[in-house]
């Protein structure tokens, strides 16, 4: 396994349309963070799961987002009815346990127009 | 509200230089202080961490000092090289939670020949 893959790596959509992103993680990580990044700034929360379970969903992430990871193994991130607001990096992480650290994905920039 | 302040926001060192960053904590739960190391187009990469039970790690020419006091960690960059030129994100948890990391706000290095 050569490390956390995001798909697609870039995407364009309309204000209002439905979009969707994939990570999928180091294969015996059960550990899954999302997290998004605007242009200069740090990493944010958004939400986390152990295995199939999210356990932790920060406040950025309003009813327009929505996140799975069935049975434990890849996650989907999906937002709708975009906003101009929306647009940044969305990094996906893996990890075993806190001293290990996060393993990122090289994430998916998303461009609401 | 658990925040990272970090500075400064850019820093430019010349080849062979020491790099320092700063960074200062709020939220004595936090036990966990890891830095992480970003490219253009790429995640963040975990490039070293420390718990505050020690005062000082090094790995190769990066060295993290921490104040626990006053709460208050540094990123020490020794012999900086044109490679190192990236962006920085001092981070920190606590491993009582769901291990979701707080970010700083990053520090932009450049390292000029």
């Amino acid at each position: 396994d050569t490390g956390v893959s995001q798909d697609p790596r870039h995407k364009i959509t309309k204000r209002g349309q439905n979009v969707t992103f994939r990570c999928d993680p180091i294969s015996e990580h059960n550990r899954l963070y999302w997290y998004r990044q605007t242009l200069g700034q740090g990493p944010e929360f958004l939400t986390y799961f152990q295995n199939e379970a999210q356990l932790e969903k920060s406040r950025l992430l309003s009813d327009r987002f929505s996140a799975e990871r069935p049975k434990g193994s890849f996650s989907t991130l999906e937002i709708q009815r975009t906003e101009q607001g929306d647009s940044a990096m969305y990094l996906c992480a893996s990890s075993l346990a806190l001293d290990s650290g996060y393993t990122f994905g090289s994430g998916t920039r998303l461009t609401v127009v | 509200q658990q925040q990272v302040k970090q500075s400064p926001q850019s820093l430019i060192v010349q080849k062979g230089g020491i790099s320092i960053i700063n960074c200062a904590y709020e939220n004595t739960a936090f036990d966990y202080f890891p830095w992480y190391q970003q490219f253009p187009g790429k995640g963040p990469a975990l490039l070293i961490a420390i718990r505050p039970d020690v005062s000082e790690k090094k790995e190769g020419r990066f060295t993290i000092s921490f104040n626990k006091s006053a709460k208050q960690f540094s990123l020490h960059i020794m012999d900086s090289q044109p490679g190192d030129s990236a962006t920085y994100f001092c981070a920190a948890t606590y491993s009582g939670g769901y291990q979701k990391v707080t970010f700083g706000t990053g520090t932009k290095l450049q390292v000029i020949p």
